[in-house]
């Protein structure tokens, strides 16, 4: 089964509106990363927050890590039609080439 | 970043038939390349694990006879779909692996859309 679980399923915004999406998961893990995927395409890696750090930011994108509570949050400000995709939170568990686990993603919808 | 690329990126095929998807690290040298698969509307699925020059590790329910993968180098897997059947299609997604900084990255293909008739 899937480790993360991300909330909600799908979220419809007017431009220009703040977009936030949050993620589960339930084991311990070194490092969590927000990925956006087009429909029908491969992903883009987003940004990747570690373990030990609780807030970071990358242009519009501001994503905050609760190892306590186990969740993560990616907020995107201001957003924009072209900012129209699946957004999918992934862990990996510790250091070496492991895989990483998906979560079920959040459909994000901006309209123009 | 690494650039990933795969190969077909969509093919149609009769039930029964084979198909081989590749994918390749193209500007770095990968020793563990990940397969997963997606169907629509859904996450990704861990298939398997990619090592060069040793066996494929699979994900439990997984069949290794169906899905044959090989890393016969460090810049090349191939996804091998046997006997491929109408439940087979789906969306098929490689990753290259590196580390940096005690990071694992992970690089992806544009993905390779299957649909067996």
């Amino acid at each position: 089964s899937q480790q993360g679980e991300e909330d909600p399923q799908a979220l419809s915004i007017q431009e220009g509106e703040n977009a936030t999406m949050n993620c589960s998961y339930k084991t311990s893990i070194n490092n969590l990363q927000w990925y956006r995927q087009n429909s029908g395409r491969g992903l883009v890696h987003l940004i990747l927050i570690r373990s030990n750090e609780r807030e970071k930011h990358s242009g519009r994108l501001r994503v905050t890590l609760d190892t306590s509570k186990k969740s993560s949050s990616l907020l995107i400000t201001a957003s924009r039609a072209a900012d129209t995709a699946s957004y999918f939170c992934a862990t990996a568990k510790g250091t070496g080439r492991r895989a990483l686990t998906f979560g079920s993603g959040t459909r994000l919808q901006v309209q123009p | 970043g690494a650039v990933v690329s795969q190969h077909p990126s969509r093919v149609i095929c009769k039930s029964g038939t084979s198909v081989k998807i590749e994918c390749r690290s193209l500007d770095f040298q990968a020793t563990t390349m990940f397969w997963y698969r997606q169907f629509p509307k859904k996450s990704l699925m861990l298939m398997a694990t990619s090592n060069e020059g040793s066996k494929a590790t699979y994900e439990q329910g997984v069949e290794k006879d169906k899905f044959l993968i090989n890393h016969a180098s460090l810049t090349l897997s191939t996804l091998t779909v046997t006997s491929a059947h109408p439940e087979d299609s789906s969306f098929y997604i490689c990753s290259a692996s590196t580390i940096a900084g005690g990071i694992v990255e992970q690089f992806f293909g544009p993905g390779t859309r299957l649909t067996v008739l």
